[in-house]
């Protein structure tokens, strides 16, 4: 079947650090996939997409490569801000079904 | 404004007491979702519909039905609720199933 795994959180990091959340997905099909962010009391906001094998998506500092290979679409940020702290999703598209990770906390200390 | 609007925002009822919570958007978006989101669960897909009268099963579909009798709005019904339908459910549009969904600001629904 289809499912999307992420490493647990909370992460917590030093303001200017370097940020690596995995993700690693399995899929019938050809998935598209997305990371979503989610601030405290609201909902979800894209922060970027791939639609295929080796494409990079990128947003404010943010990015991840679909790596067909490995089943993976891991988030990076190469100096994080204390705005960054948030709970972030992976996810996967596939024949119309969407799949959310469970999601991981990200807190970033001044 | 882009939006997808959800109400209500915060419900409390009682087991059994049918409802329902109304999402719309003004984006002529073709597909529509409902999400249900549950500590240590993420989101999990309850319903989605690929276009007028075209509507399917998500991960969870279980005590619950929609409808899509217009493009704009997808309500979910919930007939005979119960406690564990407690959740946080966010209801969300794109023009397809396969590019980014624009969500709703949730609705928090409490199950007594």
């Amino acid at each position: 079947g289809n499912s999307v795994t992420q490493m647990e959180g909370p992460v917590t990091l030093s303001e200017e650090a370097f940020l690596t959340i995995n993700c690693t997905y399995t899929a019938t099909g050809y998935p598209s996939l997305f990371w979503y962010v989610q601030y405290p009391g609201e909902g979800l906001q894209l922060l970027l997409k791939a639609t295929k094998a080796d494409d990079k998506g990128s947003n404010k500092g943010f990015e991840a490569t679909y790596r067909k290979e490995t089943t993976s679409f891991h988030l990076e940020k190469g100096s994080v801000q204390v705005s960054d702290s948030a709970v972030y999703f992976c996810a996967l598209s596939v024949w119309d079904k969407i799949i959310f990770g469970k999601g991981t906390r990200l807190h970033i200390l001044p | 404004e882009a939006q997808v609007t959800q109400n209500p925002r915060y419900l409390i009822t009682v087991t059994g007491k049918k409802l329902t919570v109304t999402c719309s958007q003004n984006m002529n978006h073709e597909y529509m979702s409902w999400y249900r989101q549950d500590p240590g669960l993420g989101l999990r897909q309850i319903y989605y519909s690929m276009n007028v009268e075209v509507t399917d099963k998500g991960d969870v579909p279980e005590g619950y039905k929609v409808s899509r009798k217009e493009k704009r709005n997808f309500p979910l019904i919930l007939e005979s609720p119960s406690p564990n339908q407690t959740s946080l459910y966010f209801c969300a549009s794109s023009p397809s199933g396969r590019q980014p969904q624009h969500f709703g600001d949730g609705t928090r629904l409490s199950i007594l």
